[in-house]
């Protein structure tokens, strides 16, 4: 089945700091992946969409220059959390879709703490 | 714009059937789904259902969609404890492959054994 491989489970970094995370289609293509952030106890917040090739789509709210996302080849899309704040400390997970029937196979989460 | 909303908290006894609740506004959803998940993972898909369907069954999972009510439920059947997790339903939004989806708030479900 498709699996969506993302790293680091978990990562404690020092405010200020930038943070990479990495969203890996493992055995199809994925043209569009997702990033989503979700808060204890709350449920997912889409923060943007990544497009194999072009720049990515930001919800509402979400700063882009804050939140850094490329996705330079069918298989990989990163998300990078630029100087890292207390309040960024999350859980991030990303998605990726094989098609309508499939629906959306999410990565395992990483946890971030910025301390 | 688009909401999907669940009840927060369900609990039942091992054995007992689960049923878990879901309403949602956009009448153009095409696919809507059940998502699991444990504690400090991703998600799994459970089941989905397509818009022209009553109701689907996979195993111990059935999924009933009222579309005049946009009303979704997924029942599970034979509850165990390793059924306990956060579910969430999950609406389609937009006609494109690559529409996005828009998530419930997720049912708990505890199981007592």
């Amino acid at each position: 089945g498709a699996v969506v491989s993302q790293h680091p489970s978990r990562v404690i970094c020092k405010s200020g700091t930038s943070v990479k995370i990495e969203c890996r289609s493992l055995d199809f293509q994925a043209t569009t992946m997702f990033w989503y952030r979700q808060f204890p106890k709350q449920s997912l917040m889409l923060m943007a969409t990544s497009n194999e090739g072009s720049k990515a789509t930001y919800e509402q709210g979400v700063e882009k220059d804050k939140f850094l996302i490329n996705h330079a080849s069918l298989t990989l899309s990163t998300l990078t959390v630029t100087s890292a704040h207390p309040e960024d400390s999350s859980f991030y997970i990303c998605s990726a879709s094989r098609g309508l029937v499939y629906g959306y196979t999410f990565g395992s989460g990483t946890r971030l703490t910025v301390v | 714009g688009e909401d999907v909303e669940q009840s927060l908290f369900l609990s039942v006894r091992e054995g007992d059937s689960s049923v878990i609740n879901c309403t949602y506004t956009d009448s153009s959803s095409t696919y809507l789904y059940w998502y699991k998940q444990e504690p400090g993972a991703g998600l799994q898909l459970l089941t989905y259902i397509f818009s022209n369907m009553d109701m689907k069954q996979d195993q111990r999972l059935t999924v009933l969609l009222n579309k005049k009510d946009k009303h979704l439920s997924l029942r599970i059947a034979d509850t165990q404890t390793g059924d306990s997790a956060i579910y969430f339903c999950a609406e389609r939004y937009g006609s494109s492959n690559t529409g996005k989806l828009i998530f419930g708030q997720g049912t708990t479900l505890q199981v007592k054994p």
